[in-house]
Parts: structure tokens; C-alpha cells; sequence
């Protein structure tokens, strides 16, 4: 089964409209990392959350993960075509403490964000 | 200055023929990563190593294999290439294996 699961696997929403992603796993999330991915690119990466509550912003996008730090959200203010790509979430799934055999930077599917003029 | 980058881009071959592919980063991180993102976009990690040393080798064929050279460099071998290889294969590195990774452009492999 799919250790991070994220939501919609796809979107298209209309220039101007605000948009949320999701990401969510059952295990404790130990750093949660957002990415944007244009095609036939590689990952850029966007915003990295590691405490519970935390928030971060930039530009027009905010990302939160929750107190218990097994969900977090992407949040597109007034969408533009310059948005548009596939929206990665990756976390470690493990303490880093555990060692570094057993941290990973596991991904969720992606979603595929369209925003239309 | 690229920071993290691979070659060749775009690699076509032929199945049971070897190729390697190579990856080199700059901005002096202890970890780099190789990752396969398959034809439905997802993303998974193959192998991580921090400081030259292997510390993650997931489910891989044997045909599969990375050589660290050097801190800054981390190539991937693959033998007996089979079309279920086809796929794009991302480079990335941090600066410790807990914290964010800078991906390179990715080659897309294709085996014919």
C-alpha cells in the first residue's frame, strides 16, 4: 500500500481560483517536503515543514502540516499558468534518529495541477 | 552553475545491452540518491548513500548498480537492460540524509 497518499491525483481549476492539496500518511511524518514538477524536468523544491502546526508560505503558496504530523496541505492562492505541474509531497517515514538505513525520502503519486486562462 | 547535475538527458538502447549514467553535484552535500519515476509519474527511491557509503538499497534488481566515486558523485550501472527499465531515472543530493534534496534534470531511459 501507498505509505503517503495524496489528493486529487489531478486537478484543473480556472485562473484565479484558489486550489488545496493533500497529503497524508498513518505514520508519523519526520520532515514533510513539497516539490513542483514540470514535464519532462526535474523536481524543484518548494517548502520543507518539520514541526507540527508549522506554516510556511511563499509567494502564493502555503503549506501547513497538522499537530500530530501525519497530514499536510498545499494551498495555491489565485491560481496562475505559471502553478500548473505535478505537486510531489515527500517525507521521511522514519526517525532520523533511527539511522540513516532506515530514513528514506518517500514520495506520495503526485498530483497534476492544470489551471486554465 | 547547475548544482545537481546528470547525463546523459535522453538514453535509447537496446534490451540485454549495459549503460551507465552518471550524476555529479556542487553543492558539497554528504547524500545522494537515485530514484526511478515510472510512466505514471511516481516517484521511488533505489539508493541513497551518504559519504560514499551505501546506507539504502531498496528492492532492486542486481542489475542495478551505483558507484560512489567521491562524495560528489554517485553513477548507476545497469546491466542486461529489459524494456521495464524504461522509465526516468532522478538524481538527487542533500546535505545529510534528513533534510531536503535538490534534484538533478533526470534522464529518460528508453529500452527498445
Amino acid at each position: 500500500s501507498q505509505e503517503l497518499e495524496q489528493s486529487p491525483q489531478s486537478l484543473i481549476v480556472q485562473e484565479g481560483k484558489n486550489l488545496t492539496i493533500n497529503c497524508t500518511s498513518s505514520k508519523t511524518l519526520y520532515g514533510l517536503y513539497w516539490y513542483k514538477q514540470k514535464y519532462g524536468e526535474g523536481l524543484i523544491f518548494l517548502m520543507m515543514l518539520q514541526k507540527g502546526g508549522e506554516e510556511k508560505s511563499h509567494e502564493k503558496i502555503t503549506a501547513k502540516l497538522d499537530e500530530k504530523k501525519q497530514q499536510s496541505s498545499l494551498h495555491i492562492t489565485a491560481s496562475q499558468p505559471s502553478h500548473a505541474g505535478i505537486y510531489l509531497c515527500g517525507a521521511g517515514l522514519n526517525s532520523p534518529d533511527s539511522g540513516g538505513s532506515n530514513y528514506k525520502l518517500t514520495f506520495g503519486k503526485g498530483t497534476l495541477l492544470t489551471v486554465n486562462p | 552553475d547547475t548544482a545537481v547535475s546528470q547525463t546523459p538527458k535522453y538514453l535509447v538502447t537496446q534490451m540485454g545491452n549495459d549503460k551507465s549514467i552518471k550524476c555529479e553535484q556542487n553543492l558539497g552535500h554528504d547524500t545522494m540518491y537515485w530514484y526511478k519515476q515510472d510512466s505514471k509519474k511516481f516517484l521511488k527511491i533505489m539508493f541513497s548513500y551518504n559519504n560514499k557509503e551505501l546506507i539504502i538499497n531498496e528492492t532492486v534488481p542486481n542489475r542495478f548498480s551505483p558507484k560512489s566515486p567521491d562524495k560528489a558523485h554517485l553513477n548507476l550501472h545497469i546491466n542486461s537492460l529489459e524494456l521495464g527499465d524504461s522509465a526516468v531515472y532522478f538524481c538527487a543530493s542533500s546535505p545529510r540524509y534528513n533534510t531536503e534534496a535538490f534534484f538533478g534534470q533526470g534522464t529518460r531511459l528508453t529500452v527498445v
